[in-house]
């Protein structure tokens, strides 16, 4: 199974401040990497699809870039809705795996 | 808008089964990959199984391989997830989501004695 490791594990930011968000793969997987955001009591909401693709509605302060088998989430100003648990996800091959998270919390 | 809603959990005991369904709307769901994503009280998320377009490939996570099963019907615009041998640890909220879109509010399965 493909392995993702995301970092870090927690952050404090405060608002207006760039956020970036790593995750790694355990082997190359060719772009096949979501985003997802999700507060507390809800659903994961879909972010960024195939490293760069923001979803509907999502913000344009949202960005995403990588290849091989490292990827990075960036906020470019962190709003006060942005305060939540981020997570990657593979599709590049079954099963898709999850990274373990990283929230992101006031300062 | 593109929309997805579970339904089918409840609590039930180990070695029990569970028949868990989801509906989807205002999307054309026979083109699309469809999965089934869990996330156990406080923990982070977990793939459990993703079906193709037309129903004839399946996968699964080790853990639920042999226990689990994921369908579709597309005439109905419907997944399912149908979960047998269920273990204490299979509790969690079952999430129904679409390829590169929209996920379901979720369907909370507690398996106690």
């Amino acid at each position: 199974d493909i392995q993702m490791t995301q970092s870090p594990s927690s952050l404090s930011a405060s608002v207006g401040d760039r956020v970036t968000i790593t995750c790694r793969a355990s082997q190359s997987i060719s772009g096949s990497l979501n985003w997802y955001q999700q507060k507390p009591g809800k659903a994961p909401k879909p972010m960024l699809y195939d490293t760069s693709n923001l979803q509907s509605g999502v913000p344009s302060r949202f960005s995403g870039s990588g290849s091989g088998t490292d990827y990075t989430l960036t906020i470019s100003s962190l709003q006060p809705e942005d305060f939540a648990t981020y997570y990657c996800q593979q599709t590049y091959r079954a099963p898709d795996t999850f990274g373990q998270g990283t929230k992101v919390e006031i300062k | 808008e593109e929309h997805l809603v579970e339904s089918g959990g409840e609590l039930v005991q180990p070695g029990g089964s569970l028949r868990l369904s989801c509906a989807a709307s205002a999307f054309t769901f026979s083109s699309y990959w469809m999965n089934w994503v869990r996330q156990a009280p406080g923990k982070g998320l977990e793939w459990v199984a993703n079906i193709n377009p037309d129903g004839s490939g399946k996968y699964y996570v080790d853990s639920v391989k042999g226990r689990f099963t994921i369908s579709r019907d597309n005439a109905k615009n419907s997944l399912y997830l149908q979960m047998n041998s269920l273990r204490v640890e299979d509790t969690a909220v079952y999430y129904c989501a679409r390829d590169r879109g929209p996920w379901g509010q979720g369907t909370l399965v507690t398996v106690s004695p």
